[in-house]
């Protein structure tokens, strides 16, 4: 079945580090990837939405110069968390679709969980 | 975003069926009622989705209300690596919509 990628899956690093994550549609073309984040024992929030060839749409309240999108192809969207500080430790998600619809399921990465120290 | 609601949590036995609850009241016709389930430390899973039939697959069954105002999730035979969150989410027809999250119910299941 369809697989995304997201890699990496742990990371921690220190205050003022900027970190990028990637996430790949392995096996089918995604014009629009989403990205999530989840603190513990919380449902996950969506950030933003990532558009290929275009610019990302971010979720009321997601600083779009802290939270770096950039979706340079149909299969792969990087999030790159900007000096990284402790309160943005979590854990962040992709999911993509093939075709976007809405009678698409949803595939998701694995996660990455960010550490910042 | 249409709402749905969910109970916070079920129990189950296992090999016994389980049977989730969703309220949608407020589902729109162009809704599609999606159902994920999320297991600790991992991203979500897709687990089925239906627009007014009801839909089978190699997961569970989705049974869904004639007015569209409900659904149910039906794990036939629960096993212990069915114990996760599900959420119930509708999602839009249109290209490039989203999945938003609830709460959901988080599902145990006693050996």
């Amino acid at each position: 079945g369809a697989v995304v990628s997201q890699h990496p899956s742990w990371v921690i690093c220190k205050s003022g580090t900027s970190v990028k994550i990637e996430c790949r549609s392995l096996d089918f073309q995604a014009t629009t990837m989403f990205w999530y984040r989840q603190f513990p024992k919380q449902s996950l929030m969506l950030m933003a939405t990532s558009n290929e060839g275009s610019k990302a749409t971010y979720e009321q309240g997601v600083e779009k110069d802290k939270f770096l999108i950039n979706h340079a192809s149909l299969t792969l969207s990087t999030l790159t968390v900007t000096s990284a500080h402790p309160e943005d430790s979590s854990f962040y998600i992709c999911s993509a679709s093939f075709g976007g619809a809405g009678n698409q399921p949803q595939h998701f990465g694995d996660g990455t969980r960010l550490s910042i120290l | 975003d249409a709402k749905t609601t969910q109970p916070n949590s079920m129990e189950s036995n296992e090999e016994e069926p389980v049977h989730l609850p969703c309220n949608h009241s407020t589902i729109s016709g162009t809704d599609y009622i999606h159902w994920y389930r999320q297991l600790p430390s991992q991203g979500p899973e897709y687990v089925i989705h239906g627009l007014t039939s009801n839909v089978n697959n190699r997961m569970a069954s989705l049974a869904i209300a004639e007015d569209r105002k409900s659904s149910t999730l039906i794990l036939h035979r629960a096993t212990l690596r069915d114990a996760a969150v599900y959420y119930c989410i509708l999602r839009d027809r249109g290209s490039g919509s989203r999945l938003t999250f609830g709460e959901g119910t988080q599902l145990t299941v006693n050996p």
